[in-house]
C-alpha cells in the first residue's frame, strides 16, 4: 500500500534535548511539507522540500531542521532552540510543481516535553 | 498574505441534518481550494478540492462551489451521520514558481448526535 508513515506517533522530550521526527513515503512524490498543529488552529509549515537536497523555510521554521538526502524520506528534528515545542506535527507529500496540487498526509507524531 | 478564514465550531448536529462550513478566503492571485477532514488522533485526510472558480467540489456526499465573486467555498452536506464527526479545515493553495503551499484555516469540530 502507498502512503505517508510517520513514527513514533508519540514521543516525550526533556526539556534542552533535541529530537527527531520521522516521515517516509513511497508514493513516489518529489515535495514533502512538515506542518506544526497546535490546540484550535489551524496547520502552520515549518519547513518544505520541492525536491532531493534542496528545502526553504516556512512560516514558522526558527528552532527546526530538516534534510532531505533520499526522496522518499523527510526527517524533521526539533532543537533545543524551539521554545514551546509541545504540539502535533504532521508530515505531507505532493507530486509536486503543479498548479493545485493535492498535498498527502501522514498519521501525524504527538511530541510532548516533559 | 493569503488567509482563510472558517466558521467558529464547535457545530453539534443530529444524525440527518444539514450541514453548512462556512469558508472565506483573502488571496492575491486565483488560488486551488481544499477541504481536508481530521478524525481523532489521525492526519488530515482530502475530503475534496476545487482548481478554479465555479468548479464544483464533492466526495460521500459533501459538496463545496468555489464562488470567486464572493471568495468562498462552503462546505454543505445534505443529511450528515454519526461517522461524520471530525474536524473540518478549508485551505487554499496559490502557486509561486512552482511551490504549492496551503494556507488552513483553524478548523471546525463537527459532532453529530444519534
Amino acid at each position: 500500500d502507498g502512503g505517508i508513515t510517520q513514527s513514533p506517533k508519540y514521543l516525550f522530550r526533556k526539556e534542552g534535548q533535541n529530537v527527531t521526527l520521522s516521515c517516509e513515503q513511497n508514493l513516489n512524490h518529489d515535495a514533502m511539507y512538515w506542518y506544526r498543529q497546535d490546540p484550535g488552529q489551524g496547520l502552520r509549515l515549518i519547513y518544505y522540500s520541492q525536491i532531493v537536497n534542496d528545502f526553504q523555510k516556512g512560516d514558522i521554521a526558527e528552532g527546526y531542521s530538516v534534510s532531505r538526502e533520499k526522496k522518499e524520506s523527510f526527517p524533521l528534528t526539533v532543537t533545543s532552540a524551539q521554545k514551546n515545542p509541545t504540539a502535533f506535527y504532521l508530515c505531507a507529500s505532493s507530486i509536486g510543481q503543479r498548479e493545485g496540487d493535492t498535498q498527502y498526509f501522514g498519521p501525524g507524531t504527538r511530541l510532548t516535553v516533559l | 498574505g493569503n488567509s482563510v478564514t472558517q466558521m467558529e465550531g464547535p457545530v453539534t448536529l443530529s444524525e440527518e441534518a444539514f450541514l453548512t462550513i462556512n469558508c472565506t478566503y483573502t488571496a492575491t492571485g486565483y488560488p486551488s481550494l481544499f477541504w481536508y477532514v481530521q478524525y481523532p488522533g489521525e492526519g488530515l485526510q482530502l475530503l475534496l478540492k476545487a482548481t478554479k472558480a465555479d468548479d464544483k467540489g464533492s466526495n460521500k456526499g459533501f459538496e463545496a462551489t468555489y464562488r470567486k465573486e464572493t471568495t468562498s467555498f462552503h462546505l454543505e452536506k445534505g443529511s450528515v451521520q454519526v461517522s461524520d464527526s471530525a474536524v473540518y479545515f478549508c485551505a487554499l493553495s496559490e502557486s509561486n514558481f512552482g511551490n504549492e503551499k496551503l494556507t488552513f484555516g483553524t478548523g471546525t469540530r463537527l459532532t453529530i448526535i444519534p
